[in-house]
């Protein structure tokens, strides 16, 4: 298996514009987190999904961010519109086992830069 | 919620030597696991160690959950253990998907 594919690797955009960050989970993998990584605040899960169904979206930070995982092999990060601040690497994770029994498998990260 | 505290913060070695990471959490947990990110900046998974002792090459994990801390060692390190180590804990309450991750411990394995 190829593991967690995330796309793209970079991306820089300016304020305002919106930004999608695409994830493909590991094959038969029932769960699929987003995390945020930052100097200031470590890593973070911003939201997961259980066969395709958002779980746990409390770490979403405000209304600007939103996931979608449309199938079992998909799932997008949107942002809109995106700030300075959101400047971070994205990480997106999969899951085979329920998350408090499993190993978690991580893609190699977005990092996204907003000017 | 969860705290989890890494110690020491940043580490560096001599390649050959040995060195023990600790991480400390706050309450019960059900998952605890260690990451390695790698200069590159890749997350890869060492152990799914909730209690006991684990051992994969050069590197072994111990968690007394009990006394609510989990132990990370590596023998003979080598440049390539460069890296940053964070340790991710999980809860019984709450939302049981939330790994809680330490701040890490920065290792730098000088040839």
């Amino acid at each position: 298996d190829a593991g967690v594919i995330q796309s793209p690797r970079h991306e820089v955009t300016e304020m305002g514009q919106e930004v999608t960050l695409r994830c493909k989970p590991i094959s038969g993998h029932d769960y699929l987190f987003w995390y945020r990584q930052t100097m200031m605040r470590g890593l973070e899960l911003l939201i997961y999904f259980n066969n395709n169904v958002p779980i746990d979206d409390s770490g979403m930070p405000e209304d600007r961010f939103s996931a979608k995982m449309p199938n079992a092999s998909f799932s997008t990060l949107k942002i809109q519109p995106s700030e300075p601040r959101d400047s971070a690497v994205y990480f997106c994770a999969s899951h085979f086992l329920p998350p408090n029994r499993g190993v978690a498998f991580f893609g190699q990260g977005t990092r996204l830069t907003v000017v | 919620g969860i705290q989890v505290e890494q110690s020491p913060p940043d580490l560096i070695l001599q390649e050959g030597a040995n060195s023990t990471l600790r991480c400390n959490f706050s309450d019960s947990v059900n998952n605890l696991q260690w990451f390695h990110q790698n200069p590159w900046g890749q997350l890869i998974n060492l152990f799914y160690i909730p209690s006991g002792t684990k051992q994969n090459g050069r590197l072994s994990a111990t968690t007394v959950a009990t006394e609510r801390y989990s132990l990370l060692y590596i023998s003979s390190s080598q440049t390539t253990d460069s890296g940053v180590y964070f340790c991710a804990a999980g809860g019984y309450g709450g939302s049981q998907g939330n790994l809680i991750f330490g701040k890490g411990t920065k290792l730098s394995v000088k040839p």
